[in-house]
């Protein structure tokens, strides 16, 4: 079946750095789009950014634009988001997710999502 | 950008009880297709996907979850509630960038 299993998550200082990591299987990852998308504690869901499935199109939110990178690596059938200058309204869970790039099937299928928290 | 609002924002309920969940978005979702979506997030879960094309269920969703509208103006119906219901839901068009969320409608065991 699909997995989607995530790493990366930690607390990083104000202004820091940080790569989440999503590792997929049960399906051909280089057919997909795939995005991240991310929860603030106790609030609801944000769409970060979509990557194509050869990586030619990549598309971002407004509140990450230039400070977050979407990439991957299909031979790996891994996914990355690549989190710069960090800021305390980063906190959130972020998860990774098949789909996107106007996917007519929405975002069928999820990671478990990975904490990160921004704090000094 | 397209905001999608919700409603209610929160619904308390009994097992066996009938619920329509609302959707509306600032503007149409639907082109040559209806980019809306449906999830249910569970606590400490990730979102599952329910619905898409505002009325295909997702692959082993129970026929009790029923998907309608186009356009503007959506809603999810679940016709007998089940205990494992009882979630926040969420719609989503997944259309046009950026991908937008509701901010999520809250049913709750009475």
């Amino acid at each position: 079946q699909v997995q989607l299993v995530k790493s990366g998550g930690d607390l990083v200082k104000p202004g820091g750095s940080l790569r989440l990591s999503c590792e997929a299987s049960g399906f051909t990852f280089s057919d997909n789009y795939m995005s991240w998308i991310r929860q603030a504690p106790g609030k609801g869901l944000e769409w970060l950014a979509y990557i194509s499935p050869s990586s030619s199109y990549t598309d971002y939110a407004d509140s990450v634009k230039g400070r977050f990178t979407i990439s991957r690596d299909n031979t790996r059938n891994s996914l990355y988001l690549q989190m710069n200058s960090l800021r305390g309204d980063d906190t959130a869970v972020y998860y990774c997710a098949r789909g996107g790039g106007g996917s007519y099937y929405g975002f069928d299928h999820w990671g478990q999502g990975t904490q990160v928290t921004v704090s000094s | 950008e397209i905001v999608l609002t919700q409603s209610p924002g929160t619904l308390s309920l009994s097992p066996g009880e009938r619920v329509t969940l609302s959707c509306r978005a600032s503007q149409s979702v639907t082109t040559t297709s209806t980019s809306l979506a449906w999830y249910q997030q569970l606590p400490g879960q990730a979102p599952r996907l329910l619905m898409f094309g505002a009325s295909v269920r997702a692959p082993g969703i129970p026929d009790r979850f029923r998907g309608s509208g186009s356009g503007t103006d959506f809603t999810l119906t679940i016709t007998r509630l089940e205990p494992e219901d009882f979630a926040v839901y969420y719609c989503q068009q997944y259309g046009s960038s950026p991908y937008t969320f509701g901010q999520g409608t809250k049913l709750e065991m009475k």
